[in-house]
This record gives C-alpha cells, sequence and structure tokens, in this order.
C-alpha cells in the first residue's frame, strides 16, 4: 500500500529565506507525487505534480520539487519565501491503478516571520 | 478559484443525525472524489464517482454514501453522525484518464460539526 510521510509538522522561516518540506514516500514502483498548498480556510491548490522523466519540477509560485528514487523523497523547495507562503502544505502519491484515490501526508504548516 | 463549488460552507448537526454535502463539479470534469480532512490531518480518501457510479472506496463504513448527477455533480450522504465525523470534508473534480494527462480542482469544503 502506499504512503507518504512528512515528518515536520511545523516549520517557522525567515521572509526572504529559503524554504525545503521534506516528504517521504512508499510505494513499489514509480509513484506519481504531488505537492498542495491550504491556506486557512482554503481548499487544496496543486503546486506541482512528478510522473516521469526530469527528477527536478517546476511548480507555481516559484515552488520546486526534485525527485530522489534512492531515498524515496520528493522534498519541496523555494528559495525565497514571502509572508504569503504561510500555509498548510501536503505532499500526496497515486499509484495504485485501479484505485483512483490520492493518499496525503499530515501535512507540514508553514510560519513566515519577518 | 477553481470552479468546484461545495455547499454549505459550515454546519452544524446533532449525533445521530443525517446529513447531505453537494458539490458541483468544475465545467467538464465528470469525476468526483469525496475527502475527510480531520482537524491537524491530511485529507483521507472516502469514494471516487465515475459516471454516476461509484469507483473506488477508502476505509469508510457504509454510513458514509454518495451520489452523482447526470450533469456529474455529487452528494456525500452520511448517516447516523458520529463525533469523529466532524471534519473538512473536500470535494475534487477531474476528468476522468491518467493522472499525467489530468489535475484535480479542490473546493473549499463544507466544515462539519457534529455536537
Amino acid at each position: 500500500a502506499q504512503s507518504v510521510t512528512q515528518p515536520d509538522i511545523h516549520i517557522t522561516v525567515s521572509e526572504g529565506a529559503s524554504l525545503e518540506l521534506r516528504c517521504n514516500y512508499s510505494y513499489g514502483a514509480t509513484p506519481y507525487l504531488f505537492w498542495y498548498v491550504q491556506s486557512p480556510g482554503q481548499g487544496l491548490q496543486l503546486l506541482l505534480k512528478y510522473f516521469s522523466g526530469d527528477t527536478l519540477v517546476q511548480g507555481i509560485k516559484g515552488f520546486e520539487a526534485e525527485f530522489k528514487r534512492s531515498q524515496s523523497s520528493f522534498n519541496l523547495r523555494k528559495p525565497s519565501v514571502h509572508w504569503s507562503d504561510a500555509a498548510e502544505y501536503f505532499c500526496a502519491v497515486w499509484g495504485d491503478f485501479g484505485n483512483e484515490k490520492l493518499t496525503f501526508g499530515t501535512g507540514t504548516r508553514l510560519t513566515i516571520i519577518p | 478559484e477553481t470552479g468546484v463549488t461545495q455547499s454549505p460552507t459550515h454546519l452544524i448537526k446533532t449525533r445521530g443525525q443525517q446529513v447531505t454535502l453537494r458539490c458541483s463539479s468544475q465545467s467538464g470534469h465528470n469525476t468526483v472524489s469525496w475527502y475527510q480532512q480531520a482537524l491537524g490531518q491530511g485529507p483521507q480518501f472516502i469514494f471516487q464517482y465515475y459516471r454516476e457510479e461509484e469507483n473506488g472506496r477508502g476505509n469508510f463504513p457504509p454510513r458514509f454514501s454518495g451520489l452523482q448527477f447526470p450533469n456529474y455533480s455529487s452528494e456525500l450522504n452520511v448517516n447516523a453522525l458520529e463525533l469523529d465525523d466532524s471534519a473538512l470534508y473536500l470535494c475534487a473534480s477531474r476528468s476522468q484518464g491518467a493522472w499525467d494527462n489530468t489535475e484535480a480542482f479542490f473546493g473549499q469544503g463544507t466544515r462539519l460539526t457534529v455536537v
């Protein structure tokens, strides 16, 4: 069964500093991987996704993520965060053909300080 | 804004009651999924509907049921509400097909509180 682990429950970063959010997945074959962002009171918005090919994926709002098969990781990065990036971030995996579900991690809450 | 609308945005129900949540999918999308997001947790897949048929289900009891209509809108029904059903319920719509060719768009959710 597929699963996702986000080891950091809460991260605080200064505005303008770089960011890396960790995601580890468990799945036998090459998974489809996603990062979503959720602002307070909002639904989920897709930041980026990986299916195959180039392991460095570019997304919206200046985010990127790198797929590392050897580490079963798909970490999200941003070189310089803005106060508007404060939100909850979820990593998700799909890889169970015949079952349409996305499996989400428990999320990382990002706080930005001036 | 994604074009996926959910109603109501908030509601409060009493334990044992029944509730119906509604989702209007984005234009052109024929697949609707429902997720439950408890406080401090990631979304958990409840089930998915494609062309009015359930074609995938997560680990939720039968008192969670759904419908999809010919216009692809959907309902989530929960019977015999329990306190643990308190959560944000998210609806997602997409076009049927491989995930590399489609994207799921989420609504803003319905916050259900069971007292």
